[in-house]
């Protein structure tokens, strides 16, 4: 089953304006990642997170993690048609190769 | 060379058919990754292999048979598939001791 749950489930924006995207988990976690997968193609790393960091940023990444809630968010700032795309966030179990994936966000920025 | 490849990037194939796909990363990466992705939902873990052993098998069908020739090269065999088991398959690795998995662009498999 499923660690993560994402919501939105799809998106939809015009370009220039922001995009937020949330990831809720259940379990403790090291740290959490977010991926970009264009459609049916590969996914790319954007950003992780440790348990220990409250926000982090990346060019017009910005993302958050709450322990205590057990959630995180990516903010996407002045967005862009290119970055039309579905957007994981991913929890390694603790000690292991496992990966859990999130449900996914579809985004689509408008031009 | 920081990419992981996989080949073919698509196929079609029957029940009856055996094929394989192919991934090879040069990153030094000794943790290589297989994962089933249907339409609209997140990668599922199939299978991981650490320094050319199997370490995670996910309950995966026996139709499915993973191999790891050397720490390059991850191979995924196919024989007597079913009609869902079209998928995009995706390799990934991670380097030792990491968590960022590098993955490849996928193989897009039918099966008829």
């Amino acid at each position: 089953s499923q660690q993560g749950e994402e919501d939105p489930q799809a998106l939809s924006i015009q370009e220039g304006e922001n995009a937020t995207m949330n990831c809720s988990y259940k379990t403790s976690i090291n740290n959490l990642q977010w991926y970009r997968q264009n459609s049916g193609r590969g996914l790319v790393h954007l950003i992780l997170i440790r348990s220990n960091e409250r926000e982090k940023h990346s060019g017009r990444l910005r993302v958050t993690l709450d322990t205590s809630k057990k959630s995180s968010s990516l903010l996407i700032t002045a967005s862009r048609a290119a970055d039309t795309a579905s957007y994981f966030c991913a929890m390694p179990y603790t000690g292991g190769f496992k990966t859990i994936f999130g449900a996914g966000t579809r985004l689509f920025v408008k031009a | 060379d920081t990419e992981v490849t996989q080949t073919p990037k698509h196929l079609v194939m029957g029940m009856t058919n055996k094929k394989s796909l192919k991934c090879e990363q040069h990153m030094g990466h000794r943790a290589m990754y297989w994962y089933k992705q249907k339409a609209k939902k997140p990668p599922e873990l199939m299978f991981v292999y650490s320094y050319e052993k199997l370490s995670i098998n996910e309950s995966v069908p026996s139709r499915f048979s993973p191999e790891c020739p050397n720490s390059s090269l991850l191979n995924l065999h196919l024989h007597a598939l079913q009609p869902e088991d079209s998928a995009l398959y995706l390799c990934a690795s991670t380097r030792t001791g990491g968590d960022e998995q590098f993955f490849g662009p996928g193989t897009r498999l039918t099966v008829l």
